[in-house]
């Protein structure tokens, strides 16, 4: 079946350190991508997403890109704060279903 | 305006009774899911309701869970006999518009459930 395997955690980085979050996918046919995040006492929200091949999501400074050749949906960001220190959920979605298969999260901690 | 909304915001439950939880979705969503996040295994699928039909149980673990959702709104998980490997965070989302692969869940705040 479809499956979603993100790198192990906890990502342990200093402010203004680039971010890769890795996020590689199994699924059958074209799926969506999501990156999904959850704030310290927060709710799981989107971040980004790409529906198809070569895309890329962007949002607050976060970019992730569609890569159907190596199936993956890497994570990155140029400079992190301490305020997105969280946990990180790479997610897939099939055609004709928005039915959610996440990764295992991966807790990003950021320090001054 | 409102979110998702959940209640209770935890529960605690003695191994083998029942519990129900509520799920409030975003008004004019039609689709609503229930997911599960437990330490062992992740962040789970549980079900899918579009409108007050369920076309997708497949992540329902066993007989003793089930769903349901009344005037295409409020849905409400029940868990009979619980046992203390259903102790999670049981997350609900909703989706305005289901079945195209690509569109956002909201997701409400969780109801953690603790079974001793």
């Amino acid at each position: 079946g479809d499956s979603v395997t993100q790198m192990e955690g906890p990502v342990t980085l200093s402010e203004e350190a680039f971010l890769t979050i890795n996020c590689t996918y199994t699924a059958t046919g074209y799926p969506s991508l999501f990156w999904y995040v959850q704030y310290p006492g927060e709710g799981l929200q989107l971040l980004l997403k790409a529906t198809k091949a070569d895309d890329k999501g962007s949002n607050k400074g976060f970019e992730a890109t569609y890569r159907k050749e190596t199936t993956s949906f890497h994570l990155e960001k140029g400079s992190v704060q301490v305020s997105d220190s969280a946990v990180y959920f790479c997610a897939l979605s099939g055609r004709n279903t928005d039915k959610l298969i996440f990764g295992t999260g991966t807790r990003l901690q950021v320090f001054p | 305006g409102a979110g998702v909304s959940q209640s209770p915001s935890n529960k605690v439950t003695e191994k083998g009774k029942d519990v129900e939880l509520r799920c409030d979705p975003i008004s004019g969503h039609t689709a609503l899911y229930w997911y599960r996040q437990s330490l062992g295994q992740g962040l789970e699928f549980l079900i899918y309701f579009q409108g007050n039909s369920a076309p997708d149980k497949s992540g329902l673990p066993s007989d003793r869970f089930s769903a349901e959702r009344t005037g295409g709104s409020v849905s409400t998980l029940t868990i009979q006999r619980t046992q203390q490997e259903d102790s999670a965070v049981y997350l609900c989302a909703s989706s305005p518009q289901p079945g195209t692969g690509y569109n956002e869940q909201f997701f409400g705040p969780g109801t953690r459930l603790t079974v001793l």
